[in-house]
């Protein structure tokens, strides 16, 4: 069974920090991945998607990595903005079906 | 609409009464997803359609919970007899296509006294 973790749980950090989120998932067959944020009561924003024969997804000051046979993506935020506090959610999308399987979520807060 | 829509966005409801969440997709998508999200907590897959034919129903979490899209694109969820259990933010999402990006609407949250 596919279970995906998230470290850390939260984060703090002040503005302009370059910053990295880890995410891990125990079973590297996977059809892709995906990088969601999700602000409080809000949905989930689709922020990137990485297939699973790409290594790495960039947006802006985005960058997401993906290591399948480990079975570890990391995102990196560049000079981080109070606006970029949120919680940030990765997924992963096996081989079978279109469901994704979520970890719990990295909750960030970037303080002026 | 430009994105997915779900109503409505709060619902109270006392313990024993039924509940009916409405899923509106992104025109055209034919996948369309249900998923759970528990305070503090990552969503968590409920059911999936592929036009009006629900292709995985392996997440709903007991028989009280039911989702139907009879004509492939509104999409409703419905909880019987609701328990305080029941209580999170119910998300919808839909898919151009079955591995496509997901676009999620705002949620349903629910809370059952």
């Amino acid at each position: 069974k596919q279970e995906v973790t998230q470290i850390p749980a939260a984060l703090s950090v002040p503005e302009g920090e370059n910053l990295v989120l880890n995410c891990s998932f125990t079973d590297s067959a996977i059809y892709n991945l995906q990088w969601f944020r999700q602000d409080p009561g809000k949905g989930l924003t689709s922020l990137l998607l990485i297939q699973s024969s790409q290594r790495e997804q960039t947006s802006g000051r985005l960058n997401a990595s993906l290591d399948k046979s480990s079975g570890r993506s990391t995102l990196y935020i560049a000079a981080s903005q109070p606006g970029d506090s949120a919680t940030y959610l990765c997924a992963v999308r096996g081989n079978q079906g279109g469901k994704l399987i979520f970890g719990q979520g990295t909750e960030l807060s970037v303080k002026p | 609409g430009a994105g997915v829509s779900q109503s409505p966005r709060y619902k109270v409801a006392k313990r024993g009464q039924d509940v009916a969440l409405r899923c509106d997709p992104i025109s055209g998508h034919v996948s369309l997803f249900w998923y759970q999200q528990a305070l503090g907590q990552g969503p968590e897959f409920l059911t999936y359609f592929q036009n009006e034919a629900q292709l995985d129903k392996s997440g709903l979490p007991s028989d009280r919970f039911f989702a139907e899209r009879p004509e492939g694109s509104v999409s409703t969820l419905k909880i019987q007899r609701t328990q305080q259990e029941d209580s999170a933010v119910y998300l919808c999402a839909s898919s151009l296509a079955e591995g496509g990006t997901q676009y999620f609407g705002p949620g349903t949250r629910l809370t059952v006294l």
